[in-house]
């Protein structure tokens, strides 16, 4: 069971779309539809953005959008704003009640 | 409104035992479908799931450390617990117990956990001989 794979870093200017890879195996990502992804400021709890690949929790803004092909999830963030400075993680079911978590992705506003 | 809050040591010496309580409110335990994580964040690592429990006492650990995690639950007191044995400096963490959502199929039949709707601050973790 190896992490997700992300990369390390994204960035974007204020007003623009970004997109985050997550990139799994057959064994997680492309054997379920249980891609989460949480917005994590650091020294505070990680938040739920996207569960079951493109489902926003309540108060979660529309701006956050999520979508998955093959072995690969997405996250794609709409009308970049400062407050969506923040690291990003991806986590799939994987299976027997275990999940594991991505390499996380840091998106810089410019 | 459901929260969760952990607690434990600051400060382990290796090959000790960590105990780590996770005290929850807004949910119980007892409930169908109903269930704690355990997910740890070395600095500037990534995120690390760990372990979870469920309402009905399954138990589930991360392959790569299930020999040293145990998870139990008191639903009586609203507590998870998670130890982890023979710490080392590499288990210098912080320590985040969370709630899942149960996920359904088309069928509405439940189908195991689906994602962490609700997490802990966060508890830090050194250890350090």
């Amino acid at each position: 069971q190896s992490a997700l794979t992300q990369p390390a870093s994204v960035s974007g200017s204020p007003g623009q779309s970004i997109t985050l890879s997550c990139s799994g195996t057959s064994s997680d990502i492309g054997s379920y539809n249980r891609v989460s992804w949480y917005q994590h400021h650091p020294g505070k709890a990680p938040k739920l953005m996207i569960h079951e690949g493109n489902k926003r929790p309540s108060g979660v803004s529309n701006r956050f959008s999520g979508s998955k092909s093959g072995n690969t999830a997405s996250l794609t963030i709409s009308g970049l704003q400062a407050e969506d400075e923040a690291d990003y993680y991806c986590c799939s079911y994987a299976g027997s009640n275990t999940f594991v978590f991505g390499t996380g992705t840091k998106v810089t506003v410019l | 409104q459901i929260t969760l809050k952990e607690s434990g040591p600051t400060l382990m010496k290796p090959t000790q035992t960590l105990t780590l309580t996770c005290t929850f409110s807004g949910f119980s335990l007892s409930i169908s479908g109903v269930g704690v994580g355990w997910i740890r964040q070395p600095p500037g690592k990534a995120l690390e799931w760990l372990a979870l429990i469920h309402w009905d006492d399954d138990k589930r650990y991360s392959p790569s450390l299930k020999s040293r995690l145990t998870i139990t639950k008191d639903a009586s007191k609203n507590q998870v617990v998670l130890t982890v044995t023979n710490v080392d400096p590499v288990d210098t963490a912080t320590y985040f117990c969370a709630h899942y959502t149960p996920f359904f199929d088309r069928g509405g039949y439940y189908r195991g956990p689906n994602a962490f709707d609700v997490w802990g601050q966060g508890t830090m973790v050194t250890v350090s001989s």
